[in-house]
């Protein structure tokens, strides 16, 4: 069975510091790889979407991927408490390009 | 550009009628929907994926005759909840898929939160 796996936190840390988010998939042939932000109560939100390995920047955000390892992290600097959401992690399987989600990552930003 | 609506964004019914949920791509054409459905606390789970001018493919354990999936257009699915019971009580959330190409982003509707009494 394809998963993906996450740690679901809390993680809680200091405003200004880095946050990191990591994430595992089991499907060797998954291609895209994707970063949802969820704030409670509302529908996800896409962050970051990478699909070759290294690293992909997007101002205070920035993806890493490693197919070999089939591990995908998410960073974000300078965190502030408004990036306090739901992180969560996707992939896509299927010939639909079906999203398989991890349960997410709970991020606590504490000013 | 790539907004999904849904309608409604909250309803509550009684036990054992019928709901319908709208979702819309508003600036875009997609081929492909795909309806979820999360439970508080939980990840979002795939129910089925819905393509345009065909029948839904429904993920295992989703029972398609309770849950009807029409994709009549490139802009419009809907999802409808048949005789709804407490245990349907959920936070259903659609996306559309830009398209037809492997990596395809998808970008995901505001939700509807269905409470059955």
């Amino acid at each position: 069975q394809k998963e993906v796996e996450q740690n679901s936190g809390p993680l809680s840390v200091p405003e200004g510091a880095i946050a990191s988010l990591n994430c595992t998939y089991s499907d060797r042939g998954s291609q895209s790889f994707f970063w949802y932000r969820q704030y409670s109560g509302k529908s996800p939100e896409l962050i970051m979407s990478i699909y070759s390995n290294g690293d992909k920047e997007d101002g205070r955000f920035t993806a890493q991927l490693n197919k070999a390892s089939q591990y995908v992290s998410l960073l974000i600097r300078d965190s502030q408490p408004s990036d306090s959401a739901t992180y969560h992690c996707a992939v896509n399987v299927g010939s639909n390009y079906q999203l398989i989600w991890g349960a997410g990552t709970k991020l606590i930003i504490k000013p | 550009g790539a907004v999904v609506s849904q309608h409604p964004s909250r309803v509550i019914c009684k036990s054992g009628t019928s709901v319908k949920i709208e979702c819309r791509s508003l600036d875009f054409q997609a081929t492909t929907m795909f309806w979820y459905r999360q439970f508080p606390k939980k990840s979002l789970m795939l129910m089925a994926t819905s393509n345009e001018g065909s029948k839904a493919t429904y993920e295992q354990g989703v029972e398609k005759d309770k849950f009807l999936i029409n994709h009549a257009s490139l802009t419009l699915s809907t999802l409808t909840v048949t005789s709804a019971h407490p245990e349907d009580s959920s936070f259903y959330i659609c996306s559309a898929k830009l398209g037809s190409y492997s990596g395809d982003t998808q970008y995901f509707g505001p939700g509807t939160r269905l409470t059955v009494l």
